[in-house]
């Protein structure tokens, strides 16, 4: 079975500083790894996402994540946060074979301080 | 062009009584899925369709929750004999097709409370 661990649920940066929200996955099978993003009240966007190929993604939004097979690792970062970037994220897996619904971490809720 | 959309944005009601939510996905799209979400917690899966075909019904909590697709275009989610526990957001997404790779686009959920 696939599952996912955001560690930590609230993070807060200033504006300006390096965003690093941490996403760990556990699959038994090669995943395709997603992070979504839920602006206040407004549903998901996603940001990003891994299948296969480079394991460094470009998102949305200045966002990018670095698949890590040997840290079973999907960290999302970006290098300067701005306001707008205040919202819930998700991290999620899905099995590249056979099960393709998502599983999703509790989510980080990232503030911005200005 | 249109993106997935919900109804109602919101539903309020009474313990035991039955709802019905509905998911109209983006045109063209095969793959609908159900997920919950519940105050505080990630989007747990409920169900999804490959056409209006439901092949895994694991993620259903219960034997009160029941959900059809007709064709491959609108959804609906019964719950029968709300509790106080099905209290949460329900969304529904859509993709081109059950491949992996492919993107679920998510539309902008059911806030179901339950009093």
């Amino acid at each position: 079975a696939q599952s996912v661990t955001q560690l930590g649920s609230h993070v807060s940066v200033s504006e300006g500083a390096l965003v690093l929200l941490r996403c760990n996955y556990s699959s038994s099978v090669p995943p395709y790894l997603f992070w979504y993003v839920q602006y206040p009240n407004q549903g998901l966007q996603l940001l990003l996402k891994y299948t296969t190929g480079a394991t460094l993604v470009k998102g949305i939004n200045g966002f990018e994540a670095e698949f890590k097979k040997s840290e079973t690792s999907f960290h999302l970062t970006k290098p300067s946060a701005h306001m707008s970037d205040a919202a819930e994220y998700f991290c999620a897996v899905s099995e590249s074979v056979g099960n393709e619904k998502l599983t999703f971490g509790t989510g980080t809720r990232l503030t911005i301080i200005p | 062009g249109a993106g997935v959309s919900q109804s109602p944005s919101n539903k309020v009601t009474e313990k035991g009584k039955d709802v019905e939510l509905r998911c109209d996905p983006i045109s063209g799209h095969t793959a609908l899925y159900w997920y919950r979400q519940r105050l505080g917690q990630g989007l747990e899966f409920l169900i999804y369709f490959q056409g209006n075909s439901a092949p895994d019904k694991s993620g259903l909590p219960s034997d009160r929750f029941s959900a059809e697709r007709t064709g491959e275009s609108v959804s609906t989610l019964t719950i029968q004999r709300t509790q106080q526990e099905d209290s949460a957001v329900y969304l529904c997404a859509s993709s081109v097709s059950f491949a992996g790779t492919d993107t679920q686009y998510f539309g902008p959920g059911t806030r179901l409370t339950v009093l």
